[in-house]
């Protein structure tokens, strides 16, 4: 079955730190790969999305590159501030309607930014 | 664009009553929307999905006659959590899939249920 493996958190930062989430992934098929981010207190907003190998998405600073090599969708940004303290979550979707577009996620990232 | 919205955001209730939570898409029609239950500090876990004008389709493990849901336009899904009790409290979100070609789901903000 479809699987999504992230690291543990949570992660603390200094303001202006460079971030990477890795995340790893087991899948049928050529899957969507997302990364989500959870503010306190509410719902999921989408960051960022690639749809096939090499792809690069790309949102407020945060990239990701879909390696299907080493099944990897990991997140970074150069230069985090305080407001990017959240939980991040990897997660992929199952290939083109297959199951409902089902999303599986990953565990969550905690990321702490201080000042 | 493709905004979800959740009514209530809170709510507590009493042991043995019943609870609706509403999911509407307000600025697209949602050909599927999905309900996934969070426990403190964990991840999402997928519940259900449904469809519009059809039975929800339930994940292994989930309760269909304590989480009733009804699909019952392309813009409002609701989840019932039927005679409540204090292990179902938890963070309920709800997503919507705006078209069959996108693999993009659009997330509510979530409501909280505290069960005393």
């Amino acid at each position: 079955g479809n699987s999504v493996t992230q690291m543990e958190g949570p992660v603390t930062l200094s303001e202006e730190a460079f971030l990477t989430i890795n995340c790893t992934y087991t899948a049928t098929g050529y899957p969507s790969l997302f990364w989500y981010v959870q503010y306190p207190g509410e719902g999921l907003q989408l960051l960022l999305k690639a749809t096939k190998a090499d792809d690069k998405g790309s949102n407020k600073g945060f990239e990701a590159t879909y390696r299907k090599e080493t099944t990897s969708f990991h997140l970074e940004k150069g230069s985090v501030q305080v407001s990017d303290s959240a939980v991040y979550f990897c997660a992929l979707s199952t290939p083109p309607k297959a199951a409902g577009n089902k999303l599986t996620f990953g565990g969550g990232t905690r990321v702490l930014v201080k000042p | 664009g493709a905004v979800v919205s959740q009514h209530p955001s809170r709510v507590i209730c009493k042991s043995g009553t019943s609870v609706k939570i509403e999911c509407r898409s307000l600025d697209f029609q949602a050909t599927t929307m999905f309900w996934y239950r969070q426990f403190p500090k964990q991840s999402l876990m997928l519940m259900a999905t449904s469809n519009e004008g059809s039975k929800a389709t339930y994940e292994q493990g989930v309760e269909k006659d304590k989480f009733l849901i009804n699909h019952a336009s392309l813009t409002l899904s609701t989840l019932t959590v039927t005679s409540a009790h204090p292990e179902d409290s938890s963070f309920y979100i709800c997503s919507a899939d705006d078209s069959p070609y996108t693999d993009t789901q659009y997330f509510g903000p979530g409501t909280r249920l505290t069960v005393l």
